[in-house]
This record gives structure tokens, C-alpha cells and sequence, in this order.
């Protein structure tokens, strides 16, 4: 039974360019929710999807967006990349609601220069 | 402001000691509290966690102790190994469809 699978493990990415982040959920999720990890901190709650759409939002601006396919799999998209983004970008897969069963994938390390 | 304050932010502990980290939180509306292991290259797997209407609760060498009153809860790992070396969060959660609400993490490190 697959985990969550995150593509690609590494990304070095330009100032100003654009990246698309992949995601499949754990077999039997159907919530996907996305978090980014700095050097060293703890991660933050970007954006959560359910049902193809948005459910909730952390604090992060309009150049982070997603997406969630029939499939349950999303993509995180972030656009004009700042030195800033450069994070381990982590995708966590959940059924519904709940909690429980609550499961990060390996990430995505996204390197801007 | 900080939801969530972790401490200490590293710890050393020898072989068979005891590890102890803290979290101390704010929103009294959490009503899941977990702690999240980390190493180097991987994503954050559950360790243990806890309701609070539990104050405590044993997993192997690992607890959580947990202090509705205080706001406070706690990972103690007994008889520490070095494969216990990792980076520690504890990352409260709130509600359905709710999100897990990290600490800035605890580096572990158990000497030989």
C-alpha cells in the first residue's frame, strides 16, 4: 500500500520563474493538504483540498495556488518565486475530515537562486 | 502571534537517559494533540498523540503528558537510543477539517 508520493524530490528554480509541484495521496485519502517547511522551522499550513476545491487557506499569498484532480492527487503551483520560497514543500494526505490516518509525504526540496 | 511555543529548541541525552520536550499552546478549541518525529530528508511521521480528555498516555518508551489547565503538553522518551535522533514536533489540531498547528521542533540528538 503506497504512502504519499510527492514529485519531483528536488527543484532548483530561478527568481521570477514558475513551479509545479505534484502529489498523489496515500490509497483511500481523498483531502489533500499542502505545507511548507524553512530551514529549520516547523511546517506551515498553506492550503487544504477536498472535492476539487479550496477548503481552507493559511497565510500565504495569491502567487501560491493548487489543485485537486478526480484522482484525489493535487498540484501546488507557485508563481514569481522569491528567494524566500526556497523550503521543503510537503504534501500531507487525509480522509474527509478527519484527522486520523493523517499522512506526510517525503516533500518536494524547491531551491531558489 | 505564536500559537504554539516549543522548548527547548535542541537537546543532547545519552544513551538510556530520558528525553523530555514541551509545548505550550493557546487556542483552548485544539482537541487533538500530537507529536511528529522528523529525520533529515523525510516528512513528519506521528509518533504519538493524545484527546484531552486524557491526561496521559503511554506508547512503549514513549508519553505524552497533558495539562488541559496549564495549556501545556509533553513527549517523554524513556531509555533513549541513537535511533531516536531526529527533530521533534508537537503540532495541535483543531477540529474537523482543521489543520495541524506546528512548533518551530525540538532537535533530539542521543549520544552513544
Amino acid at each position: 500500500d503506497a504512502g504519499v508520493t510527492q514529485s519531483p524530490t528536488h527543484l532548483i528554480k530561478t527568481r521570477g520563474q514558475q513551479v509545479t509541484l505534484r502529489c498523489s495521496p496515500k490509497s483511500g485519502h481523498d483531502t489533500v493538504s499542502w505545507y511548507q517547511q524553512a530551514l529549520g522551522q516547523g511546517p506551515q499550513f498553506i492550503f487544504q483540498y477536498y472535492e476539487e476545491e479550496e477548503r481552507q487557506r493559511g497565510n500565504f499569498p495569491d502567487r501560491f495556488s493548487g489543485h485537486q484532480f478526480p484522482n484525489y492527487s493535487s498540484e501546488l503551483n507557485v508563481n514569481a518565486l522569491l528567494l524566500g520560497d526556497s523550503a521543503l514543500y510537503l504534501c500531507a494526505s487525509s480522509l474527509g475530515a478527519s484527522v486520523y490516518g493523517y499522512t506526510f509525504g517525503s516533500g518536494t526540496r524547491l531551491t531558489v537562486v | 502571534q505564536q500559537q504554539v511555543k516549543q522548548s527547548p529548541q535542541s537537546l543532547i541525552v545519552q544513551k538510556g537517559g530520558i528525553s523530555i520536550i514541551n509545548c505550550a499552546y493557546e487556542n483552548t478549541a485544539f482537541d487533538y494533540f500530537p507529536w511528529y518525529q522528523q529525520f533529515p530528508g523525510k516528512g513528519p511521521a506521528l509518533l504519538i498523540a493524545i484527546r484531552p480528555d486524557v491526561s496521559e498516555k503511554k506508547e512503549g518508551r514513549f508519553t505524552i503528558s497533558f495539562n488541559k489547565s496549564a495549556k501545556q503538553f509533553s513527549l517523554h522518551i524513556m531509555d533513549s537510543q541513537p535511533g531516536d535522533s531526529a527533530t521533534y514536533f508537537c503540532a495541535p489540531f483543531l477540529g474537523s477539517w482543521g489543520k495541524l498547528q506546528f512548533g518551530a521542533g525540538t532537535q533530539v540528538v542521543v549520544t552513544p
